[in-house]
């Protein structure tokens, strides 16, 4: 089975911190995504990468970075955090060709105070 | 651009009725289509997927969907409600490519009663 681990399942951080989310993949996979998750919002996609060290913005780009130095490790980094960065954060990998087929981790819970 | 509307945010059902989780599509291109479950404190995980074979797609744990490409729906049934159920839904569209970025709609919350 494809195993997705996010580093923190439950994080609290005060305004202005840096804070970094961590994605893990044992799968080979290519793709790797940052999703951000609200009630009444759906799944918004932060970035994604399709190979090392190359990114694209997804919708929401604004406020967030990410690092992929390793085909396995994708890294979503809040540079200065804000109270409206609080929510769900869902990291999904995928093979290259297998058309939407993501397989999600369970999701780290950041709350900004 | 793609998008996906889903129709009814909360949806309650008594167990043994019919499951019906409307979605509806909007692509430029001919879409990718599929339905996404997420149970309480879990990850998404690939319910069924549409892509460009056969209209009715069957998927786990007996939801079905079929793509109706004349009404740009992408509706997920199951004739028969369990407990088990109770879940959060997403629909998403894909336009395919190496990239693979899905688009979701804004989840439908089921509720299933004994």
């Amino acid at each position: 089975d494809v195993k997705v681990t996010q580093s923190s399942r439950y994080l609290v951080k005060r305004t202005g911190e840096k804070v970094f989310l961590e994605c893990v993949q044992d799968m080979d996979h290519e793709n790797m995504f940052w999703y951000r998750q609200d009630p009444g919002l759906g799944l918004r996609l932060i970035y994604f990468s399709y190979d090392v060290k190359m990114k694209e913005k997804g919708d929401i780009p604004e406020g967030y970075s990410v690092s992929r130095e390793k085909k396995e490790r994708f890294s979503l980094i809040l540079e200065s955090a804000s109270t409206n960065q609080t929510s769900m954060y869902l990291c999904a990998t995928s093979p290259r060709l297998a058309v939407g087929e993501l397989f999600f981790g369970e999701g780290s819970r950041l709350t900004v105070l | 651009a793609q998008s996906v509307t889903q129709l009814g945010s909360h949806v309650s059902v008594s167990e043994g009725a019919l499951v019906l989780l409307r979605c509806n599509y909007s692509s430029s291109v001919p879409p990718y289509l599929f339905w996404y479950v997420q149970y309480p404190n879990q990850g998404l995980q690939l319910l069924l997927k549409y892509t460009s074979a056969a209209t009715l797609v069957k998927g786990i744990n007996g939801f079905e969907a079929e793509f109706k490409k004349s009404e740009t729906s992408f509706h997920l049934t199951k004739p028969s409600a369990h407990m088990s159920d109770a879940a959060e839904y997403f629909c998403a569209v894909s336009s395919g490519g190496a990239t693979n970025k899905l688009i979701f709609g804004t989840g439908t919350l089921l509720a299933v009663q004994p």
